[in-house]
């Protein structure tokens, strides 16, 4: 059973330009859950979302950040007219229910 | 909302000993789930260990065991024997059972390092 899988590992994008996220749960897994981890610091929610639908986004930023998980297909966290300070590593975790969460390996973005 | 606090930025222990990481936490909630996450140098979030509020006896896995106080909203985490693998950082965080939304919530982290 393979893990939660995020791509790419590293992004690297230069201020102003769009940067995508994706992420696979795991087989069976309907929940999906964005956090974001600066350097030296702890990981922060995002967002929280089941197919098709939001739940939660209470710590998305208001303006330029955007996230869905569609019926078929990945999970996606988009970042429009990137600034230096959205360089970070995004971890995307999901979970079949509730509780456990299980994290994929983290989206490196690195603006320049 | 919750807090979760680790006052321990950064510890060293001797390889084959043990350690204790301090987490607290604030809450009103009754109903919630603790863990401790471990994230080496590769990045990758690992679960170390889990444990709900409603259960007293600590939760333990292998070398790894929790020291539960719901009282003092107290979370400690400690390792036995230590292993040079151990060296990571590691993230206490919260998480409340039910109400639509179940994020977690961690604490700014504690750097371990293993000495051999």
């Amino acid at each position: 059973n393979a893990g939660v899988m995020q791509n790419p590992r590293h992004l690297v994008r230069r201020r102003g330009q769009e940067a995508r996220l994706r992420c696979s749960p795991m087989k069976g897994h309907s929940h999906v859950y964005w956090y974001r981890q600066l350097p030296e610091e702890g990981l922060k929610f995002m967002v929280y979302l089941q197919k098709e639908n939001i739940i939660d986004e209470s710590g998305m930023p208001k303006e330029r950040f955007s996230a869905e998980f569609p019926k078929e297909g990945p999970s996606i966290l988009r970042i429009q007219q990137v600034v230096r300070g959205d360089s970070a590593a995004y971890f995307c975790a999901s979970s079949p229910a509730y509780n456990e969460q299980f994290f994929g390996p983290g989206t490196r973005l690195t603006v320049l | 909302a919750q807090t979760v606090t680790q006052s321990q930025p950064e510890m060293s222990v001797q390889e084959a000993e043990t350690v204790t990481l301090s987490c607290t936490y604030d809450t009103s909630e009754n109903n919630y789930y603790l863990f401790w996450y471990k994230q080496p140098p590769s990045r990758q979030m690992i679960l170390v260990i889990r444990q709900e509020a409603y259960k007293q006896q600590n939760a333990t896995e292998n070398r790894f065991s929790v020291n539960f106080q719901k009282a003092a909203k107290s979370f400690s985490l400690k390792i036995s024997d230590s292993q040079l693998g151990d060296t990571a950082m590691y993230f206490c965080a919260f998480m409340k059972h039910g109400g639509g939304s179940e994020k977690l919530v961690f604490g700014k982290g504690t750097k371990l390092t293993v000495n051999p």
